[in-house]
């Protein structure tokens, strides 16, 4: 199963753009790039999925490299409320199964 | 509406006691799943029911057992727990099974269950 790699942490001015990124260099060619983000006390919400091209939904835009090795989730315009653990996930290609990782705490400060 | 409802919201029980959480889904998904979540870790998955029937059980000791009465409701039974046990257990649904390529999770808010 392909694993990601994620910083730990990182901070955000409100109002400012956030960009998260992914490493995922074991990835397959039919394995999708998922982001989910999980607020404090509260169960993960998707946010995001793509498998090769750019996405963008009202949350925010998804940024895949062209070999696929890697990925950038942007918030176009954080605020407090984005203040959460960002879940980079690829998902496995026969089971569908979803394997967290260690995920980014991004801190949205005003 | 893309709510996942899981009862109760927190659980206290012995290690002799039997339990069960309760998780509900009324958005017409075929697919539901049982994570468990250690404090400061990641969700992992446990168990996966697509259209009803057990798809995916990860190893999961039998002390956990799932059962999917109806394609909206899915339970965890609980016996016999260890206090290691102790996390929040999240449930999730998707409109469609985990393998195909539109695969949403929605996850409800979780029971944080202590075990003494």
């Amino acid at each position: 199963d392909a694993k990601t790699t994620q910083p730990p942490s990182m901070d955000c001015a409100e109002g400012r753009a956030a960009n998260l990124p992914c490493n995922h260099s074991t990835i397959s060619g039919n394995e999708y790039v998922y982001w989910y983000r999980q607020i404090h006390s509260q169960g993960p919400q998707y946010i995001i999925h793509g498998l090769k091209n750019n996405e963008t939904n009202e949350m925010a835009s998804l940024i895949i490299t062209e070999d696929r090795k890697s990925s950038t989730l942007i918030l176009p315009h954080a605020t407090l409320r984005d203040t959460a653990v960002y879940y980079c996930i690829v998902r496995v290609a026969v089971t569908g199964k979803l394997i967290f990782g260690q995920g980014t705490t991004l801190q949205v400060k005003p | 509406d893309t709510e996942v409802t899981q009862t109760p919201k927190h659980l206290v029980m012995g290690m002799t006691n039997k339990k069960s959480l309760k998780c509900e889904q009324h958005m017409g998904h075929r697919a539901m799943y049982w994570y468990k979540q250690k404090a400061k870790k990641p969700p992992e998955l446990m168990f996966v029911y697509s259209y009803e029937k057990l798809s995916i059980n990860e190893s999961v000791p039998s002390r956990f057992s799932p059962e999917c009465p109806n394609s909206s409701l899915l339970n965890l039974h609980l016996h016999a727990l260890q206090p290691e046990d102790s996390a929040l257990y999240l449930c999730a649904s998707s409109q469609v099974p985990p393998g195909l390529a539109k695969n949403i999770q929605y996850f409800g808010a979780g029971t944080r269950l202590s075990v003494l």
